[in-house]
């Protein structure tokens, strides 16, 4: 019964291609995060939606759409990857709209791979 | 632009002894600080926060200071355990912006 779960785990995929993590929380939360950790470590948010609505879109490229059928599940689809997209990707949740005292859950995280 | 960093890529410290991890930030909007603990292949968990109104937070092992004019927090794990092991994140937040901000971690390392 784990709290917040993305699959696949691993993606080993060549530049170009389409690919899709998708990611379901349990925890009746409000909102859903996607989070990316790149080569440096920092992990840097990329989406929030509340409630199926977008909140948060930081600067990311237009290859990548959140997808949010309802509240407990947000996708991450990318589409012609590249090299630089090679990083791992979090999905999180928290239970109302990431006011500044609210903890984040994340799932384990889906390690991209782009040859 | 890293608004919070954490210059120590690694640390190793000898189990009983005491473990400080160390955070800084630039941003002064930032009112709110936690910290995060990751395992391998795991996503990270909640460890312990501080609010920008406090200088000091303690759970247990655990204890988070905050020292907002030098803009820098730590964590101090004590005494430090083998289960310690992992790494930690630091991450910061703003009234009204609706995330956190990360650091680039550190990872723990407690020797037996």
């Amino acid at each position: 019964d784990t709290a917040v779960s993305q699959t696949p785990k691993y993606l080993v995929t060549q530049m170009g291609n389409d690919k899709s993590i998708k990611c379901e929380q349990n925890l009746g939360h409000d909102t859903m995060y996607w989070y990316k950790q790149d080569s440096k470590k920092f992990l840097k948010i990329m989406f929030s939606y509340n409630n199926k609505e977008l909140i948060i879109n930081e600067t990311v490229p237009n290859r990548f759409s959140p997808k949010s059928p309802d509240k407990a599940h947000l996708n991450l689809h990318i589409n012609s990857l590249e090299l630089g997209d090679s990083a791992v990707y979090f999905c999180a949740s928290s239970l109302t709209r990431g006011h500044s005292n609210e903890k984040l859950f994340f799932g384990s995280g889906t390690q991209l791979s782009v040859l | 632009d890293q608004q919070v960093k954490q210059n120590s890529p690694s640390l190793s410290v000898q189990e009983g002894r005491i473990s400080i991890l160390n955070c800084d930030y630039t941003n002064s909007m930032f009112d709110y600080f936690l910290w995060y603990k990751k395992y391998p292949a795991e996503g990270p968990t909640f460890l312990i926060s501080i609010s920008s109104i406090k200088d000091k937070n303690e759970d247990g092992r655990f204890t988070v200071f905050l020292n907002k004019s030098a803009k820098h927090l730590s964590l101090h794990i004590v005494p430090s355990q083998p289960g310690d092991s992992a790494v930690y994140f630091c991450a910061a937040s703003a009234q009204g912006a609706q995330k956190l901000v990360f650091g680039q971690g550190t990872r723990l390392t407690i020797n037996p």
